[in-house]
């Protein structure tokens, strides 16, 4: 069965400045896509960046990127220019892309809260 | 747009009391999804609908009853609940169940009795 890790239950930024959240997962397959969800306050999940596993270049969004190793199964969040806004619970999630039985389903790491300094 | 709409905001009852939640979206998804997330925990799944069909039931007790009336629209549907049943309950969707991003509902804070 696969897992997500991620080993930070909190983090704190200044703001301005660039903070980095940790996720590894375990999976035997070689098909699969990575996800970064926030929910902040207002309790809303909110997809933050997307990264499918074939692809070797490193997914972004504006100040949002990830740092995407496959062979080490890890795939890190680096949040450029934090702002106030940007505080939140952000989950890292896993899917498998093959289709059948539960697969298409997300597992989810149990989050880390990131708080924002002004 | 990547709207998924959900009501009630926030729903208390009583354990003996019936009570059902929405949720909505026109944006053709074909795949949705309840989950129930507990505080400072990750959302865990309850069902999934695909093609209006359940095609996912993770063990969920028969006081949760899901419904699908038609590819816009998801209902669940809420019996003699527990108050281990309080929770935030977030509803998404996706254009497709397995390839595709699942795009979540602002959820349904409840509170059991």
């Amino acid at each position: 069965a696969q897992t997500v890790t991620q080993s930070q239950p909190e983090m704190s930024v200044q703001e301005a400045e660039t903070v980095t959240l940790s996720c590894t997962y375990d999976t035997s397959e070689s098909d699969y896509y990575l996800f970064w969800y926030k929910q902040p306050p207002s309790r809303q999940m909110i997809l933050v960046i997307r990264q499918e596993a074939y692809k070797q270049q490193n997914a972004t969004e504006n100040r949002f990127s990830v740092n995407f190793q496959k062979a080490a199964k890890s795939f890190s969040l680096k949040i450029s220019d934090s702002q106030l806004g940007d505080a939140a619970m952000y989950f890292c999630a896993y899917r498998s892309a093959n289709y059948g039985g539960s697969q298409g389903n997300l597992i989810f790491g149990k989050g880390t809260k990131l708080s924002v300094k002004p | 747009d990547t709207e998924v709409t959900q009501t009630p905001k926030h729903l208390v009852m009583g354990m003996t009391n019936k009570k059902s939640l929405k949720c909505e979206q026109h944006m053709g998804h074909r795949a949705m999804y309840w989950y129930k997330q507990k505080a400072k925990k990750p959302p865990e799944l309850m069902f999934v609908y695909s093609y209006e069909k359940l095609s996912i039931n993770e063990s969920v007790p028969s006081r949760f009853s899901p419904e699908c009336p038609n590819s816009s629209l998801l209902n669940l549907h809420l019996h003699a609940l527990q108050p281990e049943d309080s929770a935030l309950y977030l509803c998404a969707s996706s254009q497709d169940w397995v390839l595709e991003t699942q795009y979540f509902g602002p959820g349904t804070r409840l509170l059991v009795l």
